[in-house]
This record gives C-alpha cells, sequence and structure tokens, in this order.
C-alpha cells in the first residue's frame, strides 16, 4: 500500500474559522511533508517533519499550525486564514527525510478561504 | 541555492510522437533531479531521479531522462506519447541542509492531440 490520504478533498472556511486537514499513510514512512499549491504553480514546501518532530518550516505564518501526532498522521491547523491562503494543501511522506527516499503525494485538501 | 527552470509553460504533442520536456538546472556540483506528474485533481507521482552514476535514467510509465553536465539539463523523455500523458509536469532539486527539501521547477503543461 503506497497510500497517502487526505480528508476533507474540499474545504470552505471563512476568515474568523478554525479548521484541520488531516493527512495519513501507513506505509511506516518516518517523514512527512506539508506543501501549498496556488493554482497553475509548482507545490512550494511549507513543513517537515521527521520521526514525528518539526524539522523545516518555511518561514509559514502562525496562522497555519502543523501537528503530527504519531507516524501516521499529520495534521495541519488553520486559523484566521485570508484568501490568499485558498489554495490546494499536499501531503507527502517518505522512508526517511532524505532524497533517494521517493516522496508519495496524497491528493490535496482544496481549500477556500471567504 | 540550487534551483530549476522549466523553460516550456505548455506543449502541444500529437499522440503517438515523441516528447521531449525541458529542465535546466543551477547548481555547482551534481544536483539530486527529479521529474514528477501531476494529473488534474491529483497528487503528484515521480517518474524517475538522478543521483549519480548512469546519465541515462529509466523511470516508471515509459519515461526516460538524461543528464548533462555541460548543458546543465534534464530532460525528460518518451518514445510514443498516449493521451493518457495529458499532465502537468514538474522539474525538482533537492536542496538545503542534507538536500532535504524539494524545489520544484514551474511546471510544464503536456497537451496531447489525436
Amino acid at each position: 500500500d503506497t497510500e497517502v490520504t487526505q480528508t476533507p478533498k474540499h474545504l470552505v472556511m471563512g476568515m474568523t474559522n478554525k479548521k484541520s486537514l488531516k493527512c495519513e499513510q501507513h506505509m511506516g514512512h518516518r517523514a512527512m511533508y506539508w506543501y501549498k499549491q496556488k493554482a497553475k504553480k509548482p507545490p512550494e514546501l511549507m513543513f517537515v517533519y521527521s520521526y514525528e518532530k518539526l524539522s523545516i518550516n518555511e518561514s509559514v505564518p502562525s496562522r497555519f499550525s502543523p501537528e503530527c501526532p504519531n507516524s501516521s498522521l499529520l495534521n495541519l491547523h488553520l486559523h484566521a486564514l485570508q484568501p490568499e491562503d485558498s489554495a490546494l494543501y499536499l501531503c507527502a511522506s517518505s522512508q526517511e527525510l532524505a532524497p533517494i527516499y521517493e516522496q508519495y503525494f496524497g491528493p490535496g485538501t482544496r481549500l477556500t478561504v471567504t | 541555492a540550487q534551483s530549476v527552470t522549466q523553460p516550456d509553460i505548455h506543449i502541444t504533442v500529437s499522440e503517438g510522437a515523441s516528447l521531449e520536456l525541458r529542465c535546466n538546472y543551477s547548481y555547482g556540483a551534481t544536483p539530486y533531479l527529479f521529474w514528477y506528474v501531476q494529473s488534474p485533481g491529483q497528487g503528484l507521482q515521480l517518474l524517475l531521479k538522478y543521483f549519480s552514476g548512469d546519465t541515462l535514467v529509466q523511470g516508471i510509465k515509459g519515461f526516460e531522462a538524461e543528464f548533462k553536465r555541460s548543458q546543465s539539463s534534464f530532460n525528460l523523455r518518451k518514445p510514443s506519447v498516449h493521451w493518457s500523458d495529458a499532465a502537468e509536469y514538474f522539474c525538482a532539486v533537492a536542496t538545503g541542509t542534507g538536500f532535504q527539501k524539494l524545489v520544484f521547477g514551474t511546471g510544464t503543461r503536456l497537451l496531447v492531440s489525436p
């Protein structure tokens, strides 16, 4: 099983809402990633977790709060977002945090902030 | 920092014709290079990667890529395109401390005509 699942598929939220995105993998991978992809743009790395510890934060605004409660699960908590945060949010995982290990991507959550 | 450039925004190829997608990298040493494909509404899938060794790399779905240091290029090729190959193709390079981060090119959208 090489599947990364993401829920929900679509999310519409107001600027005062609090919501969470969820990502799950059961491949035993120890590195998990959040990417943001704006329309017609490439994915941009936001956060990386390795062995459930935050390893990389690409200077993401604090209204995005990642969480890795266990090795299979990755959450992205959203609060007080702006309309420009509307994008496709992709989760990925790899066996370890090193380029030799393939990153497996989920299908993404399409977020619209109104 | 390492980066990749994809000079073609769109390419249209007839079904059955050959394909070459261009990617140029900027890095003094040997980079870690990747090609990913993204179908509409989907996450990304790794087609192939190059770290060192043989400069002609075979990937999935009949794709191959050739690393040319003299031209700073890592072009993706396929001898005969199928309609199902229509998608967005991203070249990427591993960068940062320990080469733990993927930076993607701007992408090339492949259209396949009957």
